[in-house]
């Protein structure tokens, strides 16, 4: 069973506007929520996470949005610029315990100049 | 770099032959997990250490693989008599382990092609 799910494989946007990029999961289990950036032939690169007790948190041109009642999360990208562009993936995990990460499928996010 | 590496890169072996991939994490990261990606999916996790200790293991971790952590450094995952659908990407993440932070940094991984 998928518990995390990215349900837009990819998504395009032109520069400068805003990327929105969605996750749902369905274990209640999870407390604590990352988005990774991945270049291709390179590991992800951890961006931006937020606590179930917050429901939003910002880093520069990144904010991470989370729901917890519809057990959605969003990650919203402004302006996009060009190298922005890479597969995301959203992943959730427990705080307790092996705190090992579960990962959606990703979205291909193409910025167009 | 500090950051976690992986060795080899690339990984191209016949099938039934053994093979053996290191990562060596971010050196004050107490917690080092495996994970694997196969294409058009997002990382799976395989197993995770806590310095020296395997405290869990995930059912896609089949008999033919085991990892080790000798003195919480560096680990390795051998995968014995491969097969063709052990072709993936092997990613290795290390990360502090504090109760309230989990972000998980990774290595470049290991591609394996068992042909």
């Amino acid at each position: 069973d998928q518990q995390v799910k990215q349900n837009s494989p990819s998504l395009s946007v032109q520069e400068g506007r805003i990327s929105i990029l969605n996750c749902d999961y369905t274990n209640s289990m999870f407390d604590y929520f990352l988005w990774y950036k991945k270049y291709p032939a390179e590991g992800p690169t951890f961006l931006i996470s937020i606590s179930s007790i917050k429901d939003k948190n910002e880093d520069g041109r990144f904010t991470v949005f989370l729901n917890k009642s519809a057990k959605h999360l969003s990650l919203h990208i402004v302006p996009s610029q060009p190298g922005d562009s890479a597969v995301y993936f959203c992943a959730a995990s427990a705080m307790r315990g092996a705190q090992k990460l579960v990962f959606g499928q990703g979205t291909r996010l193409t910025i167009n100049p | 770099d500090t950051g976690v590496s992986q060795d080899p890169r690339h990984k191209i072996t016949k099938r039934g032959q053994n093979v053996t991939f290191r990562c060596d994490p971010i050196s004050e990261h107490n917690r080092l997990y495996w994970y694997r990606q196969t294409l058009g999916q997002g990382p799976e996790f395989l197993t995770y250490f806590q310095n020296e200790a395997q405290l869990e293991k995930s059912r896609l971790l089949s008999d033919r693989f085991s990892a080790e952590r000798p003195k919480g450094s560096f680990s390795t995952l051998e995968i014995q008599r491969t097969e063709q659908g052990d072709s993936a990407m092997y990613l290795c993440a290390s990360s502090l382990g504090s109760t309230s932070i989990n972000e998980q940094f990774f290595g470049p991984g290991t591609r394996l092609t068992v042909l």
